[in-house]
């Protein structure tokens, strides 16, 4: 079974920048997340989708971030500008069900640099 | 506000020996508890959960405690060998459908 694919790995970007995460989740899986974890701290949600909808965008920082799911596939995930608090590694992960279970997935994530 | 509370950041045991990784949390609501592990450069992948209806589960040379009165869990590795080094991160929900809140995560190293 291939796992949740997320690229591009690495990206340095320079603030006020606009960059995007890409991230296909395991076949099958209705539910997709998007973490931000900063040095030194645990994964933090930004964002929930149950297929194409959103369930949780609570901490999603909307004036600058963005994010969508075409066809309760692939998913897109978008900060424009740029600050250099951005800076943390993006992490991708997906589930059958909603999370809390052994079920939920993580990819490799994505290391932002805001320089 | 910190939810989930790891305050050990790192610990260093010795090959065979056990590792003890604590967690505490904030909101009786949480009533689904997991361990995940990390690597460098790699996603966190899932180790051993458990309910708030049971107390303690094992896995091979996992076990994970719940003090649900304490609202702290502990992950033992018995016992401990090198490639368990790595970052642990407890995480909570309130059911097995919501989302995830981790801890800060204690970096694990063993040594021969």
């Amino acid at each position: 079974e291939a796992g949740v694919a997320q690229s591009p790995r690495y990206k340095i970007i320079e603030k006020r920048q606009s960059v995007a995460f890409w991230c296909n989740p395991i076949s099958g899986h209705a539910t997709l997340y998007w973490y931000q974890q900063i040095l030194g701290q645990g994964p933090k949600l930004l964002i929930q989708f149950q297929n194409n909808g959103v369930v949780d965008d609570s901490q999603l920082p909307k004036d600058r971030f963005s994010a969508e799911r075409l066809k309760g596939v692939d998913s897109t995930l978008k900060i424009q500008p740029a600050k250099l608090e951005d800076s943390a590694v993006y992490l991708c992960a997906s589930s059958y069900t909603g999370g809390g279970s052994r079920g939920t997935f993580f990819g490799q994530g994505t290391r932002l640099t805001v320089v | 506000d910190q939810q989930v509370k790891q305050n050990s950041p790192s610990l260093s045991v010795q090959e065979g020996r056990i590792s003890i990784l604590n967690c505490d949390y904030t909101n009786s609501m949480f009533d689904y508890f997991l361990w995940y592990k990390k690597y460098p450069a790699e996603g966190p992948t899932f180790l051993i959960s458990i309910s708030s209806i049971k107390d303690k589960n094992e896995d091979g040379r996992f076990t994970v405690f719940l003090n649900k009165s304490a609202k702290h869990l502990s992950l033992h590795i018995v016992p401990s060998q090198p490639g368990d080094s790595a970052v642990y991160f407890c995480a909570v929900s309130k059911g097995k459908t919501d989302k995830l809140i981790f801890g800060t995560g204690t970096r694990l190293q063993v040594f021969p």
